[in-house]
């Protein structure tokens, strides 16, 4: 079963860290591009960050640009975000996603169940 | 950075009646090269996390039933609920893919009249 599973999540003060890890399950999880979207409570999605299926091209949401870093181990299957200098408005569930296509820009036909994120102190 | 627009925010439909939801982008998701438009619809549940319905603007993914459908070229995009049941109530999302950023719309939550 493609599958992709989430933990790490917390709750951390503000100014905190926290690492974030998504398993992978079920596919070539190194043919794949991986992104990280995250809801707040109540709101909507929002796009964080993104990893090409060989690690070597990251991308970050400005609002994370700095304070968060992606990044994928093959050998284990893992996906990574490592949240740095957390602030309240970063409380939020934080999903793991796979593009649909291994070979070009896709929608995300892949979710994890997401793990929450809590800031406060 | 392109912009993705929905409306309306929430729409009440009877059972059995017929849902559009629109979705408009700052700029076109249309790439000439191939002739696709980036963009994707996901349905999300309460506590569960978005579900991938229509993708190249039209095409339905896998298991997704064929009252759903999308619709639209370039900026201006539709998704259609033909006979709504019980089980679409629902926030449903549109999405570009078109370049980074990718981005989501606000959301329309669905709701049974």
């Amino acid at each position: 079963e493609v599958q992709l599973v989430e933990s790490g999540g917390g709750l951390v003060q503000p100014g905190g860290s926290l690492r974030l890890s998504c398993a992978a399950s079920g596919f070539t999880f190194s043919s794949y591009a991986m992104h990280w979207v995250r809801q707040a409570p109540g709101k909507g999605l929002e796009y964080v960050s993104a990893i090409s299926s060989d690690g070597v091209t990251t991308y970050y949401a400005n609002s994370v640009k700095g304070r968060f870093t992606i990044s994928r181990d093959h050998s284990k299957n893992m996906l990574y975000l490592q949240m740095g200098s957390l602030r309240t408005e970063d409380m939020a569930v934080y999903y793991c996603a796979r593009e649909k296509s291994a070979n070009t820009d896709d929608a995300f036909d892949i979710w994890g169940q997401g793990t929450m994120v809590t800031v406060s102190s | 950075d392109i912009v993705m627009t929905q409306s309306p925010d929430s729409l009440a439909v009877s059972l059995g009646e017929r849902a559009t939801i629109n979705c408009k982008s700052s700029q076109s998701v249309l790439y000439s090269s191939n002739n696709k438009n980036y963009l994707a619809w996901y349905q999300q549940k309460p506590g569960q996390p978005p579900k991938l319905l229509i993708y190249w603007a039209s095409t339905r993914e896998s298991g997704v039933p064929d009252r759903f459908s999308g619709s639209g070229s370039g900026t201006d995009f539709t998704l259609t609920i033909s006979s709504l049941q019980a089980e679409d109530v629902a926030v449903y999302y549109c999405q570009h893919y078109y370049s980074t950023p990718l981005s989501f719309g606000q959301g329309t939550k669905l709701e049974i009249k």
